[in-house]
C-alpha cells in the first residue's frame, strides 16, 4: 500500500450502534488527523494525535474517541452513534518534524446512521 | 473565532481561461496555508502549501499567493483545462492551533467548459 487507506468505504449504521473506522498509513508520519465533511460546513477537525501515544481534541470531539497505539493506526470510534454523526470522515497525517506540516488525506469513509 | 472564507462558491468558465479563486482568513497569525483539489466522492488532493515566510509558490499551472497582513490567498490557475474541474479548499494552520491543525474555508466548486 501507499499512502492513507481507510476502512470501510461506506457504511449505513443503526443509532445506537458502536463502530470503529480503521485509518492506517505506510509513510512513518508522526501526525493523523481525523475530519468530519459536511454540506455547508466544510471540513471539521475531530481529533488529533501529533505522535504515538498521544491525542488531542479538535473542533468537534463530542461522541467520538482516538487512540494512537502506533505510529501507523489511528482509528476513529464513535461508542453509541446518533444520526447527526452522518458524515464523510476523512484521515490525514503529516510529518510534523519536517516543519513543513502538508497533510496528505486518505479516500474518506461515507457513514450514514439511521 | 478563527475563520477561512472562500468566495465564489462556484465558478464556471470557458476552456483556456485563466482564473484566480480566493481565501481570506481572520488571523495572520498563521503557521502555513494549504490549497486542495477535491474531485466528488474522492479524497483530498494538496496542491500547494505556502509557509507564513513565503509570498508565493508555484506548481505547473498553478500559483499560489500569500499576503499575511491582509489575511488573503489567491490560487492562479492559467490555461484552465476541463480536467481542472473540481472543488478547490484552501486551508490555514493558525499559531494558536499548534502549527499542525488545519482551519478549512468550505471551497470554491470549478466547473471548466468545453
Amino acid at each position: 500500500i501507499a499512502g492513507i487507506t481507510q476502512a470501510p468505504t461506506s457504511q449505513i449504521l443503526a443509532a445506537g450502534r458502536r463502530m470503529t473506522l480503521r485509518c492506517t498509513q505506510d509513510m512513518r508520519h508522526n501526525a493523523m488527523y481525523w475530519y468530519r465533511q459536511d454540506l455547508g460546513l466544510g471540513l471539521r477537525l475531530i481529533h488529533y494525535s501529533n505522535t504515538a501515544g498521544t491525542t488531542g481534541k479538535g473542533e468537534v470531539p463530542d461522541g467520538y474517541s482516538v487512540s494512537r497505539a502506533n505510529t501507523d493506526d489511528f482509528p476513529l470510534t464513535l461508542a453509541s452513534a446518533v444520526p447527526s454523526q452522518t458524515s464523510v470522515y476523512f484521515c490525514a497525517s503529516s510529518d510534523s518534524t519536517s516543519g513543513v506540516h502538508t497533510q496528505y488525506f486518505g479516500p474518506g469513509t461515507r457513514l450514514t446512521v439511521l | 473565532k478563527q475563520e477561512v472564507t472562500q468566495i465564489p462558491a462556484a465558478l464556471s468558465v470557458p476552456e483556456g481561461e485563466n482564473l484566480v479563486l480566493n481565501c481570506s482568513f481572520t488571523d495572520s497569525a498563521i503557521y502555513n496555508l494549504q490549497w486542495f483539489r477535491q474531485d466528488p466522492g474522492k479524497g483530498l488532493t494538496s496542491l500547494l502549501l505556502i509557509q507564513s515566510s513565503q509570498r508565493e509558490q508555484t506548481s505547473g499551472r498553478l500559483n499560489a499567493s500569500l499576503d499575511k497582513s491582509s489575511g488573503r490567498s489567491t490560487l492562479y490557475i492559467a490555461a484552465s483545462q476541463p480536467g481542472d474541474s473540481a472543488t478547490y479548499l484552501c486551508a490555514v494552520s493558525f499559531l494558536t492551533g499548534g502549527g499542525n491543525k488545519l482551519t478549512f474555508g468550505t471551497g470554491t466548486q470549478l466547473k471548466v467548459e468545453l
